[in-house]
């Protein structure tokens, strides 16, 4: 069965604060990693990984994957209040059809 | 290009109840997923359509819940009787093989439903 966990949980930082969180997996046939933002219902789309060691960078986040480890990091750096959501990590599978299992996620608390 | 629309946002029905929620994917993605997100945890699969065939519904309750994707478009999902430990988010999301950014998935805002 595969597996996605996320670390830490939760975590509470204040503005200006660089964040790192963490998705180890455990999935066969890995096509992609993907990392989304949740503020209130729908995910919304952050990074896609696919290749080892290349970082994929938006503004203030940025993520790499390790697929020899088998893990991934998200980086927030200069940490805004704007910035508080549950941050999701998903795997998909190298047949067709995407379909996603994800971590539990890390509920990122900013403030001012 | 909409995005993927689903209906109701919320829902509030009592034990034992039945709900149904509807889902219209993103004109032309063959692949429909339902995925169930209670609260402090991630999404998690119920089902997955490709066109109007099922290809995995392993995760979904069979006794209660019961999905349908007619003319391989629209989707509805129906849990009847609702239990207490039902009450969650219902996220639907489609997809295509096409689609390579953002891994080719596209979230619809979900519906969140308490049971009481």
């Amino acid at each position: 069965e595969d597996k996605v966990v996320q670390s830490p949980l939760s975590l509470v930082v204040h503005e200006g604060d660089t964040v790192t969180l963490n998705c180890s997996y455990e999935v066969t046939n890995f096509r992609s990693l993907l990392w989304y933002k949740q503020e209130k219902k729908a995910p919304t789309f952050l990074f896609m990984l696919t290749s080892s060691g290349i970082e994929k960078k938006s503004g203030r986040l940025s993520s790499i994957l390790d697929k020899k480890e088998l893990f991934s990091i998200l980086n927030i750096t200069a940490t805004q209040t704007g910035d508080s959501a549950v941050y999701l990590c998903a795997v998909g599978p190298k047949a067709a059809g995407n379909k996603l299992t994800f971590g539990g996620g890390t509920r990122v608390l900013v403030k001012p | 290009e909409a995005g993927v629309a689903q209906s109701p946002r919320y829902k509030i029905i009592e034990k034992r109840q039945s709900v149904a929620f509807w889902c219209n994917p993103i004109s032309g993605h063959a692949t429909l997923y339902w995925y169930q997100q209670i609260l402090g945890q991630g999404p998690k699969l119920l089902i997955q359509f490709q066109n109007n065939g099922v290809v995995d519904d392993s995760q979904l309750p069979k006794d209660r819940f019961s999905a349908e994707r007619l003319k391989g478009v629209d989707s509805t999902l129906k849990i009847q009787p609702a239990k207490l430990e039902d009450s969650a988010v219902y996220l639907c999301a489609s997809s295509s093989i096409r689609d390579t950014g953002e891994g080719g998935y596209t979230f619809g805002s979900g519906t969140r439903l308490t049971v009481v």
